[in-house]
């Protein structure tokens, strides 16, 4: 099955300073979507790409899939305190309907 | 409405204990999923209902056991739990089209002693 491997895992960042996170995937994915977990929260839709080299922005988040659907990345600038909690990339596979398969996530903890 | 709700919040048994999960929705979602998420993992996915029906079953125990009575019901029945299956157990649902957003309830966070 498909499988997204997630980098980096943690990520310590100040108040003020912007931050990538990256999905990888050895086959060509048909979409990838996004979720954030705040601490102790649960898993909350960001947005989902489709296109072959998709850029979307939400305010200060940009997310893009790359140009041949192998990767994707989400890059936070200004990062606020209002940002903490894992970020997840998440594929709907293709060969058995129905699994939304995450990937590690990023645990992003912001400083002061 | 577009909220998942998973009840209870918090839940505590020992191992030779019967209990259940639930989850409702009223999105309209047919297709519902549980997973199981551990301390700083990912969610994992253990079952998927479409239409009601189990369509995925990702080799779980038999000590779990899902149900669907209805499109906005799904519930999870446990029975002679181990100590590691202590998890936060989410609930989620969707559009039964796959590739669209899935909505995430609060969660169950179990502890087995």
């Amino acid at each position: 099955g498909q499988q997204v491997m997630q980098i980096p895992q943690y990520q310590h960042v100040q108040e003020g300073e912007d931050f990538t996170t990256y999905c990888n995937s050895s086959t060509t994915l048909s979409n990838i979507q996004w979720y954030k977990q705040r601490p102790g929260g649960h898993p909350v839709f960001l947005i989902q790409l489709v296109k072959s080299g998709e850029v979307k922005k939400q305010k200060r988040l940009t997310f893009q899939f790359g140009e041949a659907k192998k990767n994707s990345s989400l890059h936070i600038t200004a990062t606020q305190t209002t940002d903490v909690g894992t970020y997840f990339c998440a594929v709907w596979t293709t060969d058995s309907w129905g699994k939304l398969q995450f990937g590690a996530g990023t645990q992003v903890v912001v400083t002061p | 409405d577009t909220e998942v709700t998973q009840t209870p919040k918090h839940l505590v048994m020992g191992m030779t204990n019967k209990k259940s999960l639930k989850c409702e929705q009223h999105m309209g979602h047919r297709a519902m999923y549980w997973y199981k998420q551990k301390a700083k993992k990912p969610p994992e996915l253990m079952f998927v209902y479409s239409y009601e029906k189990l369509s995925i079953n990702e080799s779980v125990p038999s000590r779990f056991s899902p149900e669907c009575p209805n499109s906005s019901l799904l519930n999870l029945h446990l029975h002679a739990l181990q100590p590691e299956d202590s998890a936060l157990y989410l609930c989620a649902s969707s559009l039964p089209t796959g590739n669209t957003e899935a909505f995430f309830g609060q969660g169950t966070r179990l502890t087995v002693v």
